[in-house]
Formats: structure tokens, C-alpha cells, sequence
């Protein structure tokens, strides 16, 4: 039972295009949401996280959307560069107390083309 | 910080080996989290602890799979006897109650065969 979904293994984009990543949750507890970025041979690192009291947080070319009444979440990255190829992971928890896990999607390849 | 330090990178054994993967959480993080990582399931939650307590093992695949946290800055991941389908990348990562995203370390990849 996949409580965060990433429906699409693979995203190709044309450098300087929108690239937009989703993701899909079922666990309505979550509230809270990441997005990691992973390099062959690296680990995750966070990218860009949100609250579920907040539809939108922009850091720079990265901004995530959130609509809680779809249980869906997108990651806009604006404009795309060759760089950005990597795996994202979405990623959501229930925050509160000391305990504390997150649940990871299992990812989508992006490449950028030149 | 050199941030999460995990060993060794790489490890081939044969099956039914026992495998002994290592992690060192960045200094000050009071949780610990194994995660490994397939092309079929993506990252997986295997354990976390909270101050070295192990709060949630749920997603160990069996039982010849165990991990420990002795101290604060030491975690041991442990297969015995492995099998080939525990080939795969095993990340650990850790956090602090102060932030909510966790860090990882490079992985361990792990061949089995």
C-alpha cells in the first residue's frame, strides 16, 4: 500500500522549459511535504518543502504546489537546466511530537536536454 | 559537519554471508533512519530511532535483518545470511526535532551473489 505515489518513472524537458513533477498522496494525516533530488551515486538532498496550511512556497526556479482536497502536490521548476537532471522523490510526514517518519514516492527521472 | 557518514560505499559478498552496514549521524541529530533503496519500490523505510531507541522497525523485510544504535553517533545495519534479492543501495539518514527534512548520507550499495 503506496501512501505517496510519483505516477510518472521518467520526464524529459527542453533546457530553459517548465518542468513539472507530481505526486499523490493517500494518507490524509499528512502534513507536511518534501521534495529531495538525487544524483547517481548521492543521496537524497532536500530541495523544497511545504505545510499543509500553505498552497504554494517558491525558492527560487523550484516552487511546490499543494491542493490538500486532491491530495496532490507538483514541483515547478522554472526554467529547467541541464543541471536539474536527477531523480525527485516526493516525500510527506505527520509532524507534531518527537516521532517522525517520511514517506518517500519512489521517484521520478527528469532530464533536461540541452 | 561532514554530514552523514556511511560504510564502506560498496560491498560484494556471496550469499549467505553476513553484511554489516555502518552509519554515523550528523553530531546533534537525535533520529536515525534506514532506508533502502530498489528500482521496484523505490525508498524504503526499514527503521528509525529516536534517541537511539528503535521507535518504528515495521519495515524490516524479515528477520534476518536487524539494526542497532549503541550511541548516539553509531548505527549498524546487519544481514544474516544475506540473499541475492538484498541487493540494493541502503541509505541512512538523520535529523533533529528542530528540522523536519533529514539528511543522508551516500549509501551503501550492496551486491549479493
Amino acid at each position: 500500500d503506496q501512501q505517496v505515489k510519483q505516477n510518472s518513472p521518467s520526464l524529459s524537458v527542453q533546457e530553459g522549459r517548465i518542468s513539472i513533477l507530481n505526486c499523490d498522496y493517500t494518507n490524509s494525516m499528512f502534513d507536511y511535504f518534501l521534495w529531495y533530488k538525487k544524483y547517481p551515486a548521492e543521496g537524497p538532498t532536500f530541495l523544497i518543502s511545504i505545510s499543509s496550511i500553505k498552497d504554494k512556497n517558491e525558492d527560487g526556479r523550484f516552487t511546490v504546489f499543494l491542493n490538500k482536497s486532491a491530495k496532490h502536490l507538483s514541483l515547478h521548476i522554472v526554467p529547467s537546466q541541464p543541471g536539474d537532471s536527477a531523480v525527485y522523490f516526493c516525500a510527506a510526514c505527520v509532524r507534531g511530537g518527537s516521532n517522525y517518519k517520511l514517506t518517500f514516492g519512489k521517484g521520478t527521472l527528469l532530464t533536461v536536454n540541452p | 559537519d561532514a554530514g552523514v557518514i556511511q560504510s564502506p560505499r560498496h560491498e560484494v559478498t556471496e550469499m549467505g554471508q553476513e553484511v554489516t552496514l555502518r552509519c554515523k549521524p550528523i553530531s546533534g541529530h537525535n533520529s536515525l533512519f534506514w532506508y533502502r533503496q530498489t528500482m521496484m519500490r523505490g525508498l524504503e523505510l526499514l527503521i528509525y530511532f529516536n534517541n537511539n531507541v528503535p521507535i518504528d522497525d515495521s519495515g524490516m523485510p524479515e528477520d534476518r535483518f536487524s539494526a542497532k544504535m549503541p550511541n548516539a553517533s553509531f548505527s549498524t545495519l546487519k544481514i544474516q545470511p544475506s540473499e541475492p534479492r538484498d541487493s540494493a543501495v541502503y541509505f541512512c539518514a538523520s535529523s533533529s526535532w528542530t528540522d523536519t527534512e533529514a539528511f543522508f548520507g551516500q549509501g551503501t550499495r550492496l551486491t549479493v551473489v
